[in-house]
This record gives structure tokens, C-alpha cells and sequence, in this order.
């Protein structure tokens, strides 16, 4: 089966800049998570939905990101205005059986 | 809130020595714990699950064992080999016990 995609895999842009990031998660998959990378760290949980509801959105930095997912597949996750801290790998990842998650390439975001 | 910690890298070892990687975490309610790995250049994927206390999860030699008494989740392989090398990370997640939680991962180098 397919797995996780996202795109872009690599953004390069400056602070202050605006970016947005895709996720297709593999069909049939109801739960959908992104998740911040930063180096040398684990992943910290942003947004998690269950179809296109949202289930947990408690550290997502509202006042500068936000995060959609139309008819319950793919989504987006958008940062606006991009800080230097933004720097990081951003994860998608969906699941079937609770919490058992299949992660995408990821992105790699450059804020300069 | 909850919390993974992982023993810190890196990591290195001799091709058939024993792996033992230190995971505990605190949580509320009855978390699934789980194991992922990164192999160079590519994405998280997930090694190894528990979901109740005295669960054992297993795969390709892998093993880890739900300790509830002392909160661990460590995990173990009898003989690693160069491949192996890789970035565990050590999970928590589930329905009743918050958002899933990482730990900031473990680097190990498996030398031949």
C-alpha cells in the first residue's frame, strides 16, 4: 500500500514569510497527526485529527499556526508569520488501529 | 503531563553485543507504549507496541517488555548487528492517556 506523503520535502524561507505544508495519508486511515521535529529531539505533537475533526490541537501555537483537513483525507498545516524557532522537520503521520502510526518523508523548514 | 525518558546516546556497540535502551515515562491513565525507529535518510517507523501492563512487544529480535510497577518500556536485542544502526525512540499514546508523547531518541552505531 501507499504510504504517508508530504510535500515539500525540503523549504528554505525567511522569517516573517509564510509556508504551507501537505499531507496525503494512507486511504482509509481515519487519524491524522502532525508533528515538530527539532533537532536532537523527539517529535512534539501539534495537531491530531480523527477525520476532519480535531481530537487534540494543545500545543499548536495557534497565533501563527493552523491546520485543516478537508472531507476527512488530506491536509494542510500553515505557518504564518514563520519565526527563526520554526526551523524544524515537520511530520505527518496517520493511523488505523489507535495511535499505531505510519509517519511520511517529512519536511525539512529552513527559517532564515 | 506526560513524559518519555530515554537513555541518552550515543550508543556504540560491537556486531553480537547485547542492546539494552532505557525507556521510562510518566503518564496518566493507561498509555500504550510503543518503539520507533529511523534508519539514516529515512522516515519514523514504528518496531515494536505494547498496549497493557506485562505485554511483551517483539519484532525482527527486537523485544520490550510493559512494566507498569516501575514505568518502564525498555528495550532489548540479544545480538545487534551493523544494520541496527539507527534512532530509537521510545512512545506513549492512547485513548485515555493524552496526547501521544515522545521521548527525544537514542542513537546507536553498531560497529563491525
Amino acid at each position: 500500500e501507499a504510504g504517508v506523503a508530504q510535500s515539500p520535502r525540503y523549504k528554505i524561507i525567511e522569517k516573517r514569510q509564510s509556508v504551507a505544508f501537505w499531507c496525503n495519508p494512507i486511504s482509509g486511515h481515519a487519524t491524522l497527526y502532525w508533528y515538530q521535529q527539532i533537532l536532537g529531539q523527539g517529535p512534539k505533537l501539534l495537531i491530531q485529527f480523527q477525520n476532519n475533526g480535531v481530537v487534540d490541537d494543545s500545543q499548536l501555537p495557534k497565533d501563527r499556526f493552523s491546520a485543516e483537513r478537508l472531507k476527512g483525507v488530506d491536509s494542510t498545516l500553515k505557518i504564518q508569520p514563520a519565526k527563526l524557532e520554526d526551523s524544524a522537520v515537520y511530520l505527518c503521520a496517520s493511523s488505523l488501529v489507535p495511535y499505531e502510526q505510519y509517519f511520511g518523508p517529512g519536511t525539512r523548514l529552513t527559517v532564515t | 503531563g506526560n513524559s518519555v525518558t530515554q537513555m541518552e546516546g550515543p550508543v556504540t556497540l560491537s556486531e553480537e553485543a547485547f542492546l539494552t535502551i532505557n525507556c521510562t515515562y510518566t503518564a496518566t491513565g493507561y498509555p500504550s507504549l510503543f518503539w520507533y525507529v529511523q534508519y539514516p535518510g529515512e522516515g519514523l517507523q514504528l518496531l515494536l507496541k505494547a498496549t497493557k501492563a506485562d505485554d511483551k512487544g517483539s519484532n525482527k529480535g527486537f523485544e520490550a517488555t510493559y512494566r507498569k510497577e516501575t514505568t518502564s518500556f525498555h528495550l532489548e536485542k540479544g545480538s545487534v548487528q551493523v544494520s541496527d544502526s539507527a534512532v530509537y525512540f521510545c512512545a506513549l499514546s492512547g485513548t485515555n492517556a493524552g496526547k501521544s508523547t515522545f521521548g527525544d531518541g537514542t542513537t546507536l552505531t553498531v560497529k563491525p
